[in-house]
């Protein structure tokens, strides 16, 4: 079945710094999502993407979808400590379930 | 507005206990519904989801089941639980591809 690969599994960052995790299928997508977990949380959706190409931006947060609809991408900028947590990209498989990357786990040191 | 509602949050329970988790979603009608765990550091893996009263879908085998005995209640059940059933359970339901998940129950097997 359809899965969603994110990378990197963990990532340092130091506040200020500018940082983009990654999310690739074998599959064309139909659409995309973003959900970001604070620790001792629960996900939270940030973002949906759907068109070829898409970019999305909420303050900091610049997200992406690839030209062919197979790969995302969330890029972070001037990172702060609020920025904290696991992030999840999502998109439904055929029988429009979502299945969810393994995360990218952020940790921001001041 | 929609709320969903999770109990309890934290559960500890000894090796060949029975279990029940409860998810009550207000605010709407017919959701689907969906049961995740989540192990510590690792991504969400479903559980089990929901269309609508009586109609369960299982997503691995597992010595855990689900019941939606009313439309907007999900209950997570074992007979028996083992230690790899210990993890972060979230219940969620979705509007329009966004899945909105409930604050989780944190479940340690003993």
């Amino acid at each position: 079945g359809q899965q969603v690969m994110q990378i990197p599994q963990y990532q340092h960052v130091q506040e200020g710094e500018d940082f983009t995790t990654y999310c690739n299928s074998s599959t064309t997508l139909s659409n995309i999502q973003w959900y970001k977990q604070r620790p001792g949380g629960h996900p939270v959706f940030l973002i949906q993407l759907v068109k070829s190409g898409e970019v999305k931006k909420q303050k900091r947060l610049t997200f992406q979808f690839g030209e062919a609809k197979k790969n995302s991408s969330l890029h972070i900028t001037a990172t702060q400590t609020t920025d904290v947590g696991t992030y999840f990209c999502a998109a439904p498989d055929s029988w429009g379930k979502l299945q969810f990357g393994a995360g990218t786990q952020v940790v921001v040191t001041p | 507005s929609q709320t969903i509602h999770q109990w309890p949050a934290t559960l500890v329970q000894p090796v060949g206990s029975p279990l029940s988790l409860e998810c009550t979603v207000e605010g709407t009608s017919n959701p689907n519904l969906y049961w995740y765990r989540q192990a510590a550091g690792r991504g969400l893996q479903l559980l089990f989801y929901s269309v609508g009263i009586g109609q369960i879908s299982s997503e691995v085998p597992q010595n855990l089941s689900a019941s939606r005995p009313q439309d907007r209640q999900f209950i997570l059940s074992s007979k028996k639980l083992l230690l790899s059933d210990s993890g972060f359970y979230l219940c969620a339901w979705s509007r329009n591809n966004e899945q909105f998940f409930g604050p989780g129950t944190r479940l340690t097997v003993l």
